[in-house]
């Protein structure tokens, strides 16, 4: 079947602005994460929904990220007042759910901000 | 805590040559590991992974062995090719579910 897909591919906005990035898990996989993949930071893990449990927002680095996960399914991840060092490829990633540690996340192409 | 270190990079190797990219971890609990492949312009792909110790995982050729009294899960490959060149990224899964990856190695292979 079809693998995770996220919209847009690109983005680039202007600093200050809000954006929002989207991202499509395969069907039926119960957990869904966010990544960020940055030059200086490598790949940070940024929130991880399982379910209807509440998110794990540990990885959130600023109150200006949130994201939410509607119906178990589709999920948006939103950066307020945008800054540049916002800019990072923002990768999801979803998987099965069914196993503590075990599981393999498959994640999308992910999308390549830059905040000018 | 969690955390992963690389061979640092950039890798550059000629075709067939063999390959080795360190990888070591610190983890409480027993953790997966994984190695995952990001090629030229597209996404993250799983490559291997092991979930316990002793384990092999293998796949296209590149073996890895999870090693907990190194706590080490080095990759290999016999003889790459050129379609290898990629940045591979070491990663260990935590019972909390996030994975935290290493720095990431660039790999290319030369014809």
């Amino acid at each position: 079947g079809a693998g995770v897909s996220q919209s847009p591919s690109n983005k680039v906005t202007e600093k200050g602005k809000d954006v929002e990035l989207r991202c499509d898990p395969i069907s039926g996989h119960t957990a869904l994460y966010w990544y960020r993949q940055s030059l200086g930071q490598g790949l940070e893990f940024l929130i991880y929904f399982q379910g209807n449990s509440a998110p794990d927002k540990s990885g959130l680095p600023s109150d200006r990220f949130s994201a939410e996960r509607t119906g178990g399914s589709v999920s948006t991840l939103t950066i307020q007042r945008t800054q540049q060092e916002d800019s990072a490829v923002y990768l999801c990633a979803s998987s099965p759910g069914q196993g503590l540690g075990t599981d393999t996340q498959y994640f999308g192409p992910g999308t390549r901000l830059t905040v000018l | 805590g969690n955390s992963v270190t690389q061979m640092e990079g950039p890798v550059t190797l000629s075709e067939e040559a063999f390959l080795t990219i360190n990888c070591t971890y610190t983890a409480t609990g027993y953790p997966s590991l994984f190695w995952y492949v990001q090629y030229p312009g597209e996404g993250l792909q799983l490559l291997l992974k092991a979930t316990k110790a002793d384990d092999k995982g293998s796949n296209k050729g590149f073996e890895a062995t999870y090693r907990k009294e190194t706590t080490s899960f080095h990759l290999e490959k016999g003889s790459v090719q050129v379609s290898d060149s990629a940045v591979y990224f070491c990663a260990l899964h935590p019972s909390t579910q996030k994975l935290v990856f290493g720095q990431g190695t660039r790999l290319t292979i030369n014809p």
